[in-house]
C-alpha cells in the first residue's frame, strides 16, 4: 500500500538557517504530493502541493519538487524564521484516494 | 481558514459515553474526510465520504461510525468511549472523490476529545 517516510525530529536550527526535511514515498501509480503544517495549538494547513513529475510547489519561501525518479518530495527554506517553529507532514493522495501522512517533523527555530 | 467547520473544539467526557463529532466542509466540496490524531498513532484516515455515500474506509473501529447528510455536513459518532480514544479528531474536505490533478484536501482545526 501507500506509505510516506519522513525525516523523523524533532529538528532545531538557528534564524536564517536553510531547511531540509526529507520525505520519500511509496505508491503505485502517479500520486499528488502535499506539506502539511501544524503550528502549536492548531489545525493542519496546506503550505503546498505538487500534482506531476518535476512539479515544485512553493509557498511562504518553502519549496518542494516531486521527483518521480527518486520518489522524493523534500521540504527546503533557504532562512527559516521563528514563526516557522511548527510540525510539518509530507502526505501524498493516491489512487486508493485516501490521503497517506507521514509521521511528522517538529521544527524548533531559535532566535 | 480553511473554510471547514468543526465542533465541538474541545470536550471533555466519561469512558462508556458517546460523543458526536460536528463538521461542515467547505462550500462546494463534496467529499468528507476524517482522521484522527494521537501521539503514539500519528494521522491515521478514518473514513470518506463523498456526496452522501461512504467512498472509502480506513483504520475506524467498530464503535465509531459516520454519515454524511444531504446539506454535505458530516458527523462523527464514537461510543463506548475509551481512555484510549482521546485524540485531535479532524475533519477534511475536498472537491472531488479522490484521487485527481486538481484535487486538494483542506482540514478543519480539530476537535479536542478526552475521555477521563
Amino acid at each position: 500500500g501507500d506509505s510516506v517516510t519522513q525525516m523523523e525530529g524533532p529538528v532545531t536550527l538557528s534564524e536564517e538557517a536553510f531547511l531540509t526535511i526529507n520525505c520519500t514515498y511509496t505508491a503505485t501509480g502517479y500520486p499528488s504530493l502535499f506539506w502539511y503544517v501544524q503550528y502549536p495549538g492548531e489545525g493542519l494547513q496546506l503550505l503546498l502541493k505538487a500534482t506531476k513529475a518535476d512539479d515544485k510547489g512553493s509557498n511562504k519561501g518553502f519549496e518542494a519538487t516531486y521527483r518521480k525518479e527518486t520518489t522524493s518530495f523534500h521540504l527546503e527554506k533557504g532562512s527559516v524564521q521563528v514563526s516557522d517553529s511548527a510540525v510539518y507532514f509530507c502526505a501524498l493522495l493516491g489512487g486508493n484516494e485516501k490521503l497517506t501522512f507521514g509521521t511528522g517533523t517538529r521544527l524548533t527555530i531559535i532566535p | 481558514d480553511s473554510g471547514v467547520t468543526q465542533t465541538p473544539k474541545h470536550l471533555i467526557t466519561a469512558t462508556g459515553q458517546r460523543v458526536t463529532l460536528r463538521c461542515s466542509p467547505r462550500s462546494g466540496d463534496l467529499s468528507v474526510y476524517w482522521y484522527q490524531q494521537s501521539l503514539d498513532q500519528g494521522l491515521q484516515f478514518l473514513i470518506q465520504y463523498y456526496n452522501g455515500e461512504e467512498r472509502a474506509k480506513g483504520n475506524i473501529l467498530e464503535r465509531f461510525s459516520a454519515q454524511q447528510f444531504p446539506d454535505l455536513h458530516s458527523e462523527l459518532n464514537l461510543s463506548s468511549l475509551e481512555l484510549g480514544d482521546s485524540a485531535l479528531y479532524f475533519c477534511a474536505s475536498s472537491v472531488g472523490g479522490g484521487h485527481f490533478s486538481g484535487n486538494t484536501i483542506y482540514f478543519g482545526e480539530g476537535s479536542w476529545l478526552t475521555v477521563v
